[in-house]
């Protein structure tokens, strides 16, 4: 049983557009992590989150830990092909969800 | 400072053999942490050892083991492989801290395909 649940799984779209992915539980967790995976490397993290209704930025990226810590979001602002990879959240470390796969074409 | 190194990166292997994998952590980690990735169920957590002990453990049949040796490299093995057990092995090495404050750093994994 996946606990975190990653929305959308698959997201295509154009250099410079934005896009917003989501990670969502039923469970609450301490920390959250977001990872960022390119085929054939394992996760590379991104960032972690363990305050309710904290914001971090890395660059034109932007998290948002939910203030109950059971979700989580990423905005991506003006996505570059270099964005291209699975983006994974995981809470507590260990509890990762199935991904989503995103392609940013030029 | 090197990398998280995992070998072999690939593998074959037919159904009943057993298979281990190898995972040297960056220098100054104590904790190894092993994942299964595949397309249908995501990254699931195996275990975590540190410093020689099995910490945390996921929900895996017990075909799945581990142990950590005292320079902290990591061995999993697998006994009487399935076809299901087709899948990326990843190993993270972290300074073995609270989750709230610690990294995680993955290999780049072992691919395992079952005949």
């Amino acid at each position: 049983t996946q606990l975190l649940e990653q929305s959308p799984q698959f997201l295509s779209i154009q250099e410079g557009e934005n896009l917003t992915v989501y990670c969502n539980s039923s469970s609450v967790f301490s920390s959250l992590q977001w990872y960022r995976q390119e085929p054939g490397e394992g996760p590379v993290l991104l960032v972690t989150v363990v305050t309710g209704g904290e914001v971090k930025k890395l660059k034109r990226l932007t998290f948002q830990f939910g203030d109950a810590r059971k979700d989580s979001s990423l905005h991506i602002t003006a996505a570059q092909p270099g964005d291209t990879g699975l983006y994974l959240c995981a809470g507590d470390m260990v509890n990762f969800g199935k991904g989503t796969s995103l392609l940013v074409t030029p | 400072k090197a990398g998280v190194t995992q070998t072999p990166r690939y593998l074959i292997k037919t159904r009943g053999q057993q298979v281990t994998l190898s995972c040297s952590p960056i220098s100054g980690h104590r904790s190894v942490s092993w994942y299964q990735q595949t397309p249908g169920q995501g990254l699931q957590f195996l275990f975590e050892y540190f410093s020689e002990t099995q910490r945390n453990k996921g929900n895996f049949p017990g075909r799945f083991s581990g142990r950590q040796f005292s320079n902290s490299r990591s061995e999993m093995n697998v006994s009487t492989l399935e076809l299901g057990d087709s899948a990326l092995y990843l190993c993270a090495s972290s300074l073995g801290g609270t989750h709230l404050a610690d990294t995680q750093y993955f290999g780049p994994g072992t691919r395992l395909t079952v005949l």
